[in-house]
């Protein structure tokens, strides 16, 4: 079946300090993947996505490159603020011909950034 | 544009009790579910529906009912809540065709059960 591991956390950063946040997948054929985040007290928004290999998916600063070769999807910023900090998920939903609409996700990654 | 509401945001049962978390949205989205919540577990798959009418287990079903009457309701009971019980919930929906399958998530219920 399809799973998705991510590093654990917590990860502690400095303000401004640069942050990768790895991301792994298992699943048959090229699957969407995503990276939402959850503000504490929140529900999850999605924050980027990428549909097929080498795209790369970005919003507010964070970047992710789907990368089929070696099935990742980190994620990436190159300077942090105290307001990234937040839990990330990655996530993958199967391609459309495998009929699944079950978002997959990992067991999260608990950023907190420090001024 | 409301997207995904969830009511209640909080909710505290005995053990035993029965109670239906509400999920409603207005996005003509064909494909909602709902997940759980735990600690260091990440969210897992409770029920899933592709339409008005049809509905499917996911990983985690036993306890749990639901039911899609409409397109825009898809309400989870809870049967005879149990401590294993106690989780943040939430639902999502998605158009279920096309390139355009990324979720919209509800703002959750914190549900304990005593």
């Amino acid at each position: 079946g399809n799973s998705v591991t991510q590093m654990e956390g917590p990860v502690t950063l400095s303000e401004e300090a640069f942050l990768t946040i790895n991301c792994t997948y298992t699943a048959t054929g090229y699957p969407s993947l995503f990276w939402y985040v959850q503000y504490p007290g929140e529900g999850l928004q999605l924050l980027l996505k990428a549909t097929k290999a080498d795209d790369k998916g970005s919003n507010k600063g964070f970047e992710a490159t789907y990368r089929k070769e070696t099935t990742s999807f980190h994620l990436e910023k190159g300077s942090v603020q105290v307001s990234d900090s937040a839990v990330y998920f990655c996530a993958l939903i199967a391609p459309p011909w495998a009929g699944s609409y079950q978002l997959t996700f990992g067991k999260g990654t608990k950023l907190s950034v420090i001024p | 544009n409301a997207g995904v509401t969830q009511t209640p945001k909080f909710q505290v049962l005995k053990t035993g009790q029965s109670m239906t978390l509400q999920c409603a949205q207005d996005m003509n989205h064909e494909y909602m579910s709902w997940y759980r919540q735990d600690p260091g577990m990440g969210l897992r798959l409770i029920h899933y529906s592709v339409g008005a009418g049809i509905t499917d287990q996911g990983e985690v079903p036993n306890g749990y009912n639901v039911s899609r009457s409409t397109t825009e309701d898809f309400p989870l009971r809870l049967l005879s809540a149990a401590p294993s019980q106690t989780s943040v919930y939430f639902c999502a929906s998605s158009y279920a065709t096309g390139g355009e399958r990324s979720y919209t998530f509800g703002s959750g219920t914190r549900l304990t059960v005593v």
